[in-house]
């Protein structure tokens, strides 16, 4: 069965650190790959989207990036984290680019930058 | 583009109450319609989804959700609340087969709460 692992599942960084959190996907093969955020009260939003390798689709301008180094790796970073990059991020992953897949989502990371 | 409207950004049922979640959707493509749930600082997982056939839709937990095309709406129902049932839930769409990658586009979200 396929397994999505992230971490670290908590996180505590100030203004102006870099972050990085990691999500592998277990049991399939080149699946598609997302990152969403959740920030308090409010619903998903979708960040970064990954359909192979190398190949990354940003929704949304900001301060983070994304890579997928790996087929069932994706890793979204930050250089100089901001106040407004706290959050509940998740990563997800579907089958492929069929919208009627489910997508699986991770446990999430909480971010809190101070 | 799609997007999504919840309506009521809290419910509250007592235990065995009907559930009832709101979401009406807006779609210039066929839309492929998704309910997720999310327990407190868990992830999300799938209660039901809409994709083509059957307009009515059972899930798991005893949920289910009718698409209509007329009205734009994909409402989830429960006939009895359990208090296990204290979640928030997403209604979330997709651009049917036009949506590349398979993204989903997710409304703000409703808190249930079960009374006992």
């Amino acid at each position: 069965s396929q397994t999505i692992h992230q971490w670290p599942a908590t996180l505590v960084q100030p203004v102006g650190s870099p972050l990085s959190l990691e999500c592998t996907v277990e049991g399939t093969s080149n699946p598609n790959l997302y990152w969403y955020r959740q920030a308090a009260g409010r619903g998903l939003q979708l960040l970064f989207y990954s359909v192979g390798i190398g190949q990354i689709s940003s929704e949304v301008p900001q301060n983070l990036s994304a890579s997928r180094p790996q087929d069932r790796q994706f890793i979204l970073s930050s250089k100089k984290l901001l106040l407004s990059d706290s959050g509940f991020y998740l990563c997800a992953w579907s089958a492929d680019g069929y919208s009627g897949n489910t997508i699986y989502f991770g446990e999430g990371s909480w971010l809190t930058v101070v | 583009a799609q997007s999504v409207t919840q309506l009521g950004s809290h419910v509250s049922v007592s235990e065995g109450a009907l559930v009832l979640l709101r979401c009406n959707y807006s779609s210039s493509v066929p839309p492929y319609l998704f309910w997720y749930v999310q327990y407190p600082n868990q992830g999300l997982q799938l209660l039901l989804k809409y994709t083509t056939g059957a307009t009515l839709v059972k899930g798991i937990n005893g949920f289910e959700a009718e698409f209509k095309k007329s009205e734009t709406s994909f409402h989830l129902t429960k006939p009895s609340a359990h208090m296990s049932d204290a979640a928030e839930y997403f209604c979330a769409v997709t651009g049917g087969i036009y949506n590349q990658g398979g993204k989903l586009i997710f409304g703000q979200g409703t808190e249930l709460s079960v009374k006992p």
